[in-house]
This record gives C-alpha cells, sequence and structure tokens, in this order.
C-alpha cells in the first residue's frame, strides 16, 4: 500500500518555524482539495489539526497553518511550543475505491 | 462532546477472526460516514474501511480486501470491522474515525488492539 511522502523528523527551537512537506500524486493530493493534517503525542489517538487544506477546526490555534502547491501539501508551524512535540500525519482523500484515503509515513517533529 | 469508543480488540492466532465495534455518542451517527484507521506498533497511519451514512457503499484498502468487512447499525449508534483470515500482519491498533465527507477525519476513537501471533 502506496502512502504520501513526508520528511521523517524536523527539530526548530521554541519560537522558530517549521513545515512539513507531504508529497503525493495526482491522483490524491494533486486531484482534491482534500488535504488534513493530524498530530499525534505518544499513546493518544491522531487529533485533526486541518481539513480541506487550509481550514483550522475550532480550537486548533492559528499558528498551524496548512497549503498546498501541485502534488505537495504542506503544513507550517509558526511560533513553536514544547505542546507542539509529536508525530504528524498528512492525509488525502484519493477516490471512492481501492485508495479512498491516503496517509504519509508520519514526520516526528522534535522542539529542541 | 462527541464520543467514539472501540472495543473487541485480542490476541488471535493467524488464520483467525475476530468483531471490533464502535459506539458513537452525542452526535447523530446515521448522518455521518465512518471509517476504520490502524497504526501498526511504531509506525504509521494505514486507512482500512469506508461505510457511508446509510451503508449502502463500502470501500477497503487492498491489503484487507476479501477478509475485513465493514458494517453499521444506525439504531445501535454502532460501527464494526468483522476481520477474518487475519495475519501477523494485521497486528495493530485500530480506530475508528468519523469523517467529515471529503475533508478528514474529526473524530476518533481511543483504539483497541490486535495482534496476530501463534
Amino acid at each position: 500500500q502506496s502512502v504520501l511522502t513526508q520528511p521523517r523528523s524536523l527539530s526548530g527551537s521554541p519560537g522558530q518555524s517549521v513545515t512539513i512537506s507531504c508529497t503525493g500524486t495526482r491522483s490524491d493530493i494533486g486531484g482534491y482539495d482534500y488535504v488534513s493534517w493530524y498530530q499525534q503525542h505518544p499513546g493518544k489517538a491522531p487529533k485533526l489539526m486541518i481539513y480541506d487544506v487550509s481550514k483550522r477546526p475550532s480550537g486548533v490555534p492559528d499558528r498551524f497553518s496548512g497549503s498546498k502547491s501541485g502534488n505537495t501539501a504542506s503544513l507550517t508551524i509558526s511560533g513553536l511550543q514544547a505542546e507542539d512535540e509529536g508525530d504528524y500525519f498528512c492525509c488525502s482523500y484519493a477516490g471512492s475505491y481501492a485508495s479512498h484515503w491516503m496517509f504519509g509515513g508520519g514526520t516526528k517533529v522534535t522542539v529542541l | 462532546e462527541v464520543q467514539l469508543v472501540d472495543s473487541g480488540g485480542g490476541l488471535v492466532q493467524p488464520g483467525g477472526s475476530l468483531r471490533l465495534s464502535c459506539t458513537a455518542s452525542e452526535f447523530t451517527f446515521s448522518s455521518y460516514e465512518m471509517n476504520w484507521v490502524r497504526q501498526a506498533p511504531g509506525k504509521g497511519l494505514e486507512w482500512v474501511a469506508y461505510i457511508s451514512s446509510s451503508g449502502d457503499n463500502r470501500y477497503y484498502a487492498d491489503s484487507v480486501k476479501g477478509r475485513f468487512t465493514i458494517s453499521r447499525d444506525n439504531a445501535k449508534n454502532s460501527l464494526y470491522l468483522q476481520m477474518n483470515s487475519l495475519r501477523a500482519e494485521d497486528t495493530a491498533l485500530y480506530y475508528c474515525a468519523r469523517e467529515m465527507t471529503g475533508s478528514g477525519f474529526d473524530y476518533w476513537g481511543q483504539g483497541t488492539l490486535v495482534s496476530v501471533s501463534s
């Protein structure tokens, strides 16, 4: 089962910005504006941070932002805080049948 | 508050079967599409199966097609995953997740662990 491509790890100091990329194909990211991002802390369920490429659910800080260009989506965390440390997964709608949803392999964000 | 509670996981031998359940509360379950997503130990997320709000449409990942069946009972606010012919590679934490039609998954269960081993 193929996955969307994310960097395995990124790090930044408090207050800095980090950007996580998520590369797919025109069959998933490039074909739909249905990219979402999830934050996961150890032992916890994933939490929705961004949906529809750039929309934030209620309660998600505005330092989290999303964008897309072609087959690549990005999540930017501005003003990094200690509680932002965790795993981040991108996800894209990929059509109705065998690949309905595709996830990225995940990026471990470390706050130095 | 919206709640999804996953249950039914356990240790099963290769080739065995297991039925997972997800009980929903505090929202109109029958109005939402639902999914199962799994996470192998130390690994990333993998979409497993989708079911429409009425149950009429169901889609599966290639890795489970023909072995797993997703279903729902809207009268009982419950989602199910029947897993047959289990393999070691099916070992994972299984989450049910509510779908915002086409937009992503806004609520997740706490997960239920399935271990396939002899």
